[in-house]
């Protein structure tokens, strides 16, 4: 099956600064991908929709200034997690759009804000 | 509004036995139904789907039914075994935009 790649798998940072997540399609072209978050126990929740060359949709109740995504090119698309704190750890998962009802989720990025 | 209702938190079942995972749905609009799997730390992994015009798809161990008159689907495993522990997630979609609507999954427990 087709491929998603997320990086970096597991970040620390500390309380205020920037982290920057990378989602790859790499034997596809993903026109849209989605991010998600998810806590624990709990289910994954759609933050936003990224299109390439335009820019993202994000659902309700997600800050838009302070999750940036970029979907610059068909296989990447990044999500920039500015002035980070504690309350952002949580577990960072994108998927990409392949065929009809396809979608290819990545392994996923832990981030933890000290 | 939970459009996606999974209600058992937690499921265990023998190995070599049956595991029934169900769900439900509220909204009518829903055209294609997708189970995924998900191991701690990782990313979900499709599983198998059904469109609305069916009622039953089958691969391998895995069977999806669908019951819209009900709004219920139900995934069966059989028979079951260790590998299949995880966490598993019904995911709805609607308008054929790909947005999934995840249920808040259940997870299952194959004892040896």
């Amino acid at each position: 099956g087709a491929v998603v790649s997320q990086h970096p798998s597991w970040v620390i940072c500390k309380s205020g600064t920037s982290v920057k997540i990378e989602c790859r399609s790499l034997d596809f072209q993903a026109t849209t991908m989605f991010w998600y978050r998810q806590f624990p126990k709990q289910s994954l929740m759609l933050m936003a929709t990224s299109n390439e060359g335009s820019k993202a949709t994000y659902e309700q109740g997600v800050e838009k200034d302070k999750f940036l995504i970029n979907h610059a090119s068909l296989t990447l698309s990044t999500l920039t997690v500015t002035s980070a704190h504690p309350e952002d750890s949580s577990f960072y998962i994108c998927s990409g759009r392949g065929g009809p009802g396809e979608l290819f989720f990545g392994e996923g990025s832990r981030l933890t804000v000290l | 509004d939970q459009q996606v209702k999974q209600n058992s938190p937690s499921l265990s079942v023998q190995e070599g036995r049956i595991s029934i995972l169900n769900c439900d749905y509220t909204n009518s609009m829903f055209d294609y139904f997708l189970w995924y799997k998900k191991y701690p730390a990782e990313g979900p992994t499709f599983l198998i789907s059904i469109s609305s015009i069916k009622d039953k798809n089958e691969d391998g161990r895995f069977t999806v039914f669908l019951n819209k008159s009900a709004k219920h689907l139900s995934l069966h495993i059989v028979p079951s075994q260790p590998g299949d522990s995880a966490v598993y997630f019904c995911a709805p979609t609607r308008d054929s935009n790909y947005q999934l609507i995840w249920g808040a999954g259940t997870k299952l427990i194959i004892k040896p």
